[in-house]
């Protein structure tokens, strides 16, 4: 069963932590996405990946890093310099053709609270 | 600024009638657009797309219309269902030179009901 996994579905933590999530896809997609969803928000990009071994900063990438050491694997890790960590996190991957990608096609999200 | 707007924020609409949800967007360099649902606390979920090629695309109860000179687009929903409740979001990207980069609109919450 294909399918983009993002675990924990909730994960709690104290301020001052770094806290890493995780986003795994068996889709075969070459480019993934980290999205972050606050109340009454749209969803804001915080990085992306087009390859193995390469990433790019989105619109809010301050406070969050990402490796890409596999096409599978994209985690997120939300530092403690994040002033306001507390979010609904989505992942996401998409197929490329050409350079160019097109539907993307999400995890079902980690909802991140620290206190 | 926002390049995607969804400027209702919530619609309610009673089974079986259309549902109309509204779309616009600044950037004239966007030339592809989605249309995602979700519902809370899960990841959206693809539902229809549009090339700025075209001017509708249908796909069974869903179809996307798009008015390039109006930069607008909109999904109509065709019978609503108590299932289509949900959050509606509209997406756009320019797919020369933006990676496949989405700019998502802030949602629409669609209330459909028996």
């Amino acid at each position: 069963d294909g399918g983009i996994t993002q675990s924990p579905k909730y994960l709690f933590r104290k301020e001052g932590q770094n806290v890493t999530l995780s986003c795994e896809q068996n889709l075969n997609h070459d480019a993934m996405y980290w999205y972050r969803q606050d109340p009454g928000q749209g969803l804001r990009l915080i990085y992306y990946s087009q390859i193995v071994n390469d990433f790019q900063k989105g619109d809010i990438a301050e406070g969050y890093s990402v490796s890409r050491e596999k096409k599978e694997s994209f985690p997120l890790t939300v530092t403690s310099a994040q002033k306001n960590p507390t979010a609904f996190y989505l992942c996401a991957s998409s197929i490329t053709y050409g350079g160019s990608s097109y539907e993307q096609y999400f995890g079902p999200g980690t909802r991140l609270t620290v206190t | 600024d926002q390049q995607v707007k969804q400027n209702s924020p919530s619609l309610s609409v009673q089974e079986g009638r259309i549902s109309i949800l509204n779309c616009d967007y600044t950037n004239s360099m966007f030339d592809y657009f989605l249309w995602y649902k979700k519902y809370p606390a899960e990841g959206p979920t693809f539902l229809i797309s549009i090339s700025s090629i075209k001017d509708k695309n249908e796909d069974g109860r869903f179809t996307v219309f798009l008015n390039k000179s109006a930069k607008h687009l909109s999904l109509h929903i065709v019978p609503s269902q108590p299932g289509d409740s949900a959050v509606y979001f509209c997406a756009a990207s320019a797919m020369e030179g933006s990676q496949g980069n989405l700019i998502f609109g802030k949602g629409t919450k669609l209330s459909v009901k028996p």
